[in-house]
């Protein structure tokens, strides 16, 4: 089973700080994905990565970036967050082509 | 028009009783479909992984698939309040990678 690690788990910050939101798996999968999450609304995928130093931008707009330098390590940043930014952050790995995601904990974040 | 609808719920039901829940979809292509339970401040967790139309059972869930009618069920048998979560579907092409498209979810509670 995967382990995926997102830390922090929850994160209050203010207007125009720059953030970076962990994320780390020890199965050595090269797929990763960051998705978005409001309540009650489905998950909108916003980066994904096929493997080291491959990055894309998912089907929801963003403005955050990611990077790939370890395999299982996908960090996620914003440069300067503001309220709209306020969301649940999922990270997700996987490992074969036709293996289901295993998402971690999530990260709820907030900007006041 | 979403590709995938889903109910918000909350769906409240006694404690012993039979629970499903439905999720249609528009897009032809989707062959492989899946459940994710997410209890409140955690990652969603695999449920049940189908491909295709037909059942599937493990233990006290049952997922459907009707490709024909483009609509997917979860049956939960003897529901516990352990039960109580929301239930994501979630599917996908066969040309996908692992992209997946999620329903937005729906909230269920299972009550003593």
């Amino acid at each position: 089973e995967a382990d995926i690690y997102q830390t922090p788990r929850y994160l209050v910050i203010g207007t125009g700080k720059k953030i970076t939101l962990e994320c780390s798996q020890t199965m050595g999968h090269d797929k990763m994905y960051w998705y978005q999450q409001d309540p009650g609304m489905e998950l909108h995928l916003i980066h994904y990565s096929y493997g080291v130093n491959s990055t894309e931008k998912g089907d929801l707009s963003s403005e955050s970036t990611v990077s790939r330098i370890r395999t299982e390590h996908f960090p996620l940043t914003l440069e300067s967050a503001r309220p709209s930014h306020t969301s649940q952050y999922l990270c997700a790995s996987v490992g074969g082509y036709n293996s289901p995601l295993h998402f971690g904990n999530g990260t709820r974040l907030t900007v006041t | 028009q979403k590709e995938v609808e889903q109910d918000p719920g909350p769906l409240s039901v006694p404690e012993g009783a039979i629970v499903s829940l439905n999720c249609t979809y528009s897009n032809s292509a989707f062959q492989y479909f899946m459940w994710y339970r997410q209890y409140s401040r955690k990652g969603p967790e695999l449920l049940m992984y189908t491909y295709s139309s037909g059942n599937k059972e493990d233990g006290r869930f049952t997922a459907q698939v009707d490709k024909s009618s483009k609509y997917i069920s979860l049956f939960i048998r003897d529901s516990q309040p352990s039960d109580s979560a929301t239930y994501l579907c979630a599917m996908r092409g066969n040309n996908a990678g692992n992209m997946l498209t999620f329903g937005g979810g729906t909230r269920l509670m299972v009550k003593p």
